[in-house]
């Protein structure tokens, strides 16, 4: 149980924002939002995180919506080397050190 | 810092044989996990310690023993390998962490950067 629902795959330009929706509808009050990338067979990349506040890095910007049921990853301006799988992740249970992962929003960035 | 090693990177074993993966972290991490990838699947939980000494099970732990003698290091052993344990296998690592939210889950997790595992 992945606990989290992305489309499976997206398209964008290079240079455009990349907005990757996720639907967390069961998430508990105490559990983190977490977005993740796994380019090619590389082992997962951490993007960023966060509870209840919109979070920005120098990476990308977390937007979590007030019931804390969706979140949006947004990539400002997105390149090639941007094509990757994106995962969130809602962080849960065993004392909290796992992450569930589902099957990810398949990016892919062209020209 | 070189963050989170795994050796080897690829292996390719014969049904019955054991072996171990290492991983070895030098962050001072209190928490590491074990997951494995099959082709177009997310990653799956085997095994997890939060400090030296504890280990508990995941999401798939069967075929899989692991021990955490040190807090450095978190080896993964296949005692008989099965064709079905072909996968891609990832070590993670994170720091306890504290504050808002679920104990030890704000900090997020480093991931090594896998080992090949083929069964024959």
């Amino acid at each position: 149980d992945a606990k989290t629902t992305q489309p499976p795959s997206m398209d964008c330009a290079e240079g455009r924002a990349a907005n990757l929706p996720c639907n967390h509808s069961t998430i508990s009050g105490n559990e983190y939002v977490y977005w993740y990338r796994q380019i090619h067979s590389q082992g997962p990349q951490y993007i960023i995180h966060g509870l209840k506040n919109n979070e920005t890095n120098e990476m990308a910007s977390l937007i979590i919506t007030e019931d804390r049921k969706s979140s949006t990853l947004i990539l400002p301006h997105a390149t090639l080397r941007d094509t990757a799988v994106y995962y969130c992740i809602v962080r849960v249970g065993q004392a909290g050190t796992a992450l569930i992962f589902g099957k990810g929003t398949t990016l892919s960035v062209s020209s | 810092n070189a963050g989170v090693t795994q050796t080897p990177k690829f292996q390719v074993l014969k049904t019955g044989q054991s072996m171990t993966l290492q991983c070895a972290q030098d962050m001072n991490h209190e928490y590491m996990s074990w997951y494995r990838q099959d082709p177009g699947m997310g990653l799956r939980l085997i095994h997890y310690s939060v400090g030296a000494g504890i280990t508990d099970q995941g999401e798939v732990p069967n075929g899989y023993n692991v021990s955490r003698s040190t807090t450095e290091d978190f080896p993964l052993r296949l005692l008989s390998a099965a064709p079905s344990q072909t996968s891609v296998y990832f070590c993670a690592s994170s720091k306890r962490g504290s504050g808002e939210g679920m104990p030890g889950s704000n900090q997020p997790q480093h991931f090594g950067d896998g080992t090949r595992l083929s069964i024959l």
